[in-house]
């Protein structure tokens, strides 16, 4: 059964940092979606993206936050500047048509020290 | 505004008892529901949805769920239940009228199934 994946499983960056994290959704889904879970939190919605271009973003996605479709396949979430306040697990879903749910990638776990 | 409401942090039950988690909701619109669940170290897996229909909504692993309109609930129910199923449960919402499909989340319920 096809899934969404993510790389990598866990990334540490020091503060400041640059990271990508990068997200392959399932081939023949069309709407792609990026959320977080800051530890012991709920589920936060940060961004979603459609047709090339971002469709819906949140009050946390700020413009320290960017979001790319590089290749067709891939797709990925860009923090320029982490803080520690970033530290959090950091899912991609994707969903293929309008009334579908979405199916997520098991995350990456960004800890930002 | 929208929310969900997971009133319970965490639900302790025996093995083989029925299980029951809960949740209720407020939306503009009329609501697609959800649950997900998270075991741990893992991602967010879908369990079952309500798009319209009959109420009783039946998913994976024998989990099953009621939209109860006029409570605004979708609570999450399992009439055996296994120590398998001890995970993060997650109910989410998303309003019909949002056509971008943002999921509004509550803040997960814990369930343990002691043997």
């Amino acid at each position: 059964e096809p899934e969404v994946t993510q790389t990598p499983s866990h990334q540490v960056t020091q503060m400041g940092q640059e990271v990508i994290l990068r997200c392959v959704p399932i081939s023949n889904h069309l709407y792609f979606y990026w959320y977080r879970q800051i530890l012991g939190q709920k589920v936060e919605f940060l961004v979603s993206f459609y047709n090339n271009e971002i469709s819906e973003k949140s009050e946390i996605f700020d413009d320290q936050f960017s979001v790319e479709r590089p290749d067709g396949s891939n797709f990925t979430l860009k923090i320029r500047s982490t803080k520690l306040e970033d530290s959090a697990m950091y899912f991609c879903a994707s969903r293929p048509g309008p009334t579908s749910e979405q199916y997520f990638g098991p995350g990456t776990r960004l800890t930002v020290t | 505004a929208q929310s969900v409401a997971q009133p319970e942090d965490q639900v302790n039950v025996a093995e083989g008892n029925p299980l029951t988690v809960k949740c209720t909701y407020s939306v503009s619109g009329n609501p697609y529901l959800f649950w997900y669940v998270q075991y741990p170290n893992r991602g967010l897996q879908f369990l079952l949805k309500y798009i319209t229909g009959d109420n009783l909504v039946k998913g994976s692993y024998g989990f099953e769920a009621e939209f109860n309109k006029s409570q605004t609930s979708f609570h999450l129910k399992k009439p055996s239940a296994l120590v398998s199923d001890s995970a993060l449960y997650f109910c989410a919402v998303r309003d019909r009228g949002d056509s971008n499909y943002q999921l509004i989340w509550g803040a997960g319920t814990k369930l343990i199934i002691k043997p």
